[in-house]
């Protein structure tokens, strides 16, 4: 099965500066990467997704890359504001058929005004 | 744009009382997922259904159900609740074969938050 790691597992940056998430997946049949956002007592949210024949996805503030070969995918927050304060989750996936979605202890995101 | 719906949104049952939770995936949507997610805790997968059928199982008690309906939507039913059963549980619906051979993404409701006393 899918083994998923994030890194980093808690981030705080300055309201305003730049902040990364690194996933990596094991499960080179993975085909599907999306990031999604889940602030606290809500649902998930998908704030971005890519598939493997894409290398870069970019909308707005929020970019994904993906590297296959060495099965990791990214998420990008540029211009970051209080509001993207929340917890987010990578949740890679392959196949054709729909599958489960195993989280990874995702990465809390923190804002500082 | 239509989103998955979940109710109860909040829920207040007794040790040993029975639950049961509803999801109505988007419209056009075939497969649901449901995943529970204890305090502080990642989501964790349950169960899930593809066109009325159970197409996938988790770490789901043997004290809890589902089914998918003919309408497409789904009830999680659980009985014998025990105190760690308080969490948010999640429903997420999806498509099927529109994607050309990639996964299809799946959408989450709101959540429905148990509490058991």
């Amino acid at each position: 099965g899918e083994n998923v790691e994030q890194h980093p597992s808690t981030l705080s940056v300055q309201e305003g500066d730049s902040a990364v998430i690194k996933c990596t997946y094991s499960d080179s049949a993975s085909n599907y990467f999306p990031w999604y956002k889940q602030e606290l007592g809500k649902g998930p949210q998908l704030i971005i997704d890519i598939r493997s024949n894409v290398g870069e996805k970019k909308d707005q503030r929020i970019a994904v890359t993906l590297n296959k070969t060495a099965k990791h995918f990214s998420l990008h927050i540029t211009e970051t504001q209080p509001e993207d304060s929340a917890v987010y989750f990578c949740a890679p996936r392959g196949g054709s058929s729909a599958s489960k979605i195993i989280f990874g202890s995702g990465t809390r995101l923190s804002i500082r005004p | 744009a239509a989103g998955v719906i979940q109710s109860p949104r909040h829920l207040i049952k007794e040790k040993r009382e029975t639950a049961t939770l509803k999801c109505y995936p988007i419209p056009r949507h075939d497969t649901v997922y449901w995943y529970q997610q204890g305090p502080g805790q990642d989501p964790q997968f349950l169960i899930s259904f593809y066109e009325k059928m159970q197409s996938d199982k988790g770490s789901i008690p043997d004290r809890f159900s589902a089914q998918q309906f003919s309408d497409y939507h789904s009830e999680l039913n659980m009985s014998s609740l025990e105190l760690g059963d308080s969490a948010l549980y999640f429903c997420a619906s999806s498509s099927s074969g529109t994607s050309s051979g990639f996964q299809e993404t799946q959408y989450f409701g709101p959540g429905t938050r148990l509490l058991v006393l």
